[in-house]
């Protein structure tokens, strides 16, 4: 168990939705990555937040965004969704981005499908 | 920039047997290393790491690492493979210079014959 947690763990949505999944990083983590996984292929950054502030992004288009809240729970918001968005997202928390505790730690994932 | 990869996309090994994995990596400064381990529908768990220092890691499960900078390998071992070792490994290369991103290889299914 690593203290991380993700919500919900599954979720259908149509093509052109919206979308808001959620992480509740390990207590004391300033930093929360997020990451997608298609099937079949390694997880790919989308971005990172220190201290609620984006801090890294992968290459994913604007549609694309997070926030992070002081209480150490993140949200990754995708709107217009479509079908290549179907797939394990994960998030990720670590001690302070700038220091030498640079382990990540992940949660168990929230797996989206669009129709 | 950062790239992974990992040449076998799946092994087959009996129980009991050794197995090694192959991790080739790309980045220009001395990158943080990591191997991940994924059961079907989970997160990742991470093995091992490796920051500085030793360039013989070991890792929870019994796995162990070696980082050779002349070859931008670290590939992962285990002497002798158990049935529950049958998952989706993925090793990752990190950096702060990056941002502290992790890039993933493609990963490597290893299935365990009984």
């Amino acid at each position: 168990e690593t203290g991380v947690t993700q919500s919900p763990t599954h979720l259908i949505k149509t093509r052109g939705q919206q979308v808001t999944l959620r992480c509740s990083s390990q207590s004391g983590h300033n930093t929360v990555s997020w990451y997608q996984q298609a099937l079949g292929q390694g997880p790919q950054f989308i971005f990172q937040y220190y201290r609620e502030e984006e801090n890294g992004r992968g290459n994913f288009p604007p549609r694309f965004s997070g926030l992070q809240f002081p209480n150490y729970s993140s949200e990754l918001n995708v709107n217009a969704l479509e079908l290549d968005d179907s797939a394990l997202y994960l998030c990720a928390s670590s001690g302070d981005a700038a220091g030498l505790n640079y382990e990540q730690y992940f949660g168990p994932g929230t797996r989206l499908t669009v129709t | 920039a950062q790239s992974v990869t990992q040449p076998d996309i799946h092994i087959t090994v009996s129980e009991g047997a050794s197995l090694e994995l192959r991790c080739n990596y790309s980045y220009g400064a001395t990158p943080y290393l990591f191997w991940y381990v994924q059961s079907p529908g989970q997160g990742l768990q991470l093995l091992l790491k490796y920051f500085s220092g030793d360039t013989l890691v070991q890792g929870i499960k019994g796995f162990e690492a070696e980082f050779k900078r002349s070859q931008s390998s670290f590939n992962l071992r285990k002497p002798s493979v158990h049935w529950s070792d049958a998952a989706e490994y993925f090793c990752a290369v990190g950096a702060r210079a990056a941002g502290n991103k992790l890039t993933f290889g493609g990963g490597t299914r290893v299935l365990v014959k009984p």
